[in-house]
């Protein structure tokens, strides 16, 4: 079955705590992303890779650290964990024939809560 | 600075009727429009888009019409039913980026 699998789905964590969520897909998509939704906001992207070894920055990225070492993986690195970064986030990849379209796939999502 | 714009957060109709969503933006470089549904506990879903070199594109019970020069999109939904009660999302992408665009959402409720 074709899917975003991220982990975890569900975090509550302290301020300053680094922490990892990771995301894999199995679609062979060369486009990974990561977002998070937040109330009245809707979904803003924090980064996104085009390929392995080519990341670049979304519209939110501070506070947060990528890599895209394989191509099925791209993890969202939080160094130091804020309670302004406590929100819903979602990884979502896309095949390069298909990013004109703009088609991601999105994992199911995994709520951060940082205390 | 909100390039896409859903300014209903929320819209309830009745099942059978007609739904219809809107969606605004400002950048007339945006080349592509999406939607996307999403369902409690789930990752959004892609619905249905449209070019910008077009006006309206149908798939089924739903129909996306794009208004370029009121930079206004809408999806029509016809018959609603309850399963598609969810939170959409209007996207926008273009103006040679290739990161998509999103609006705030419209949390549709469809009434038995």
């Amino acid at each position: 079955e074709a899917q975003v699998t991220q982990n975890p789905r569900y975090l509550i964590t302290v301020t300053g705590k680094k922490l990892t969520v990771t995301c894999s897909q199995n679609m062979n998509h060369e486009y990974m992303s990561w977002y998070r939704q937040d109330p009245g906001l809707g979904l803003r992207q924090i980064y996104y890779s085009m390929n392995v070894e080519v990341t670049d920055k979304g519209d939110v990225p501070e506070g947060y650290k990528v890599s895209r070492k394989e191509k099925r993986n791209f993890p969202l690195i939080l160094e130091s964990p804020s309670p302004n970064q406590t929100s819903l986030y979602f990884c979502a990849s896309m095949s390069q024939g298909r990013i004109v379209a703009g088609e991601l796939f999105f994992g199911e999502g995994s709520r951060l809560t940082v205390l | 600075d909100q390039q896409v714009k859903q300014n209903s957060p929320s819209l309830s109709v009745q099942e059978g009727r007609i739904s219809i969503l809107n969606c605004d933006y400002t950048n007339s470089m945006f080349d592509y429009f999406l939607w996307y549904k999403k369902y409690p506990a789930e990752g959004p879903t892609f619905l249905i888009s449209i070019s910008s070199i077009k006006d309206k594109n149908e798939d089924g019970r739903f129909t996306v019409f794009l208004n370029k020069s009121a930079k206004h999109l809408s999806l029509h939904i016809v018959p609603s039913q309850p399963g598609d009660s969810a939170v959409y999302f209007c996207a926008a992408r273009g103006g040679g980026a290739q990161k998509l665009v999103f609006g705030q959402g419209t949390r549709l409720t469809i009434n038995p």
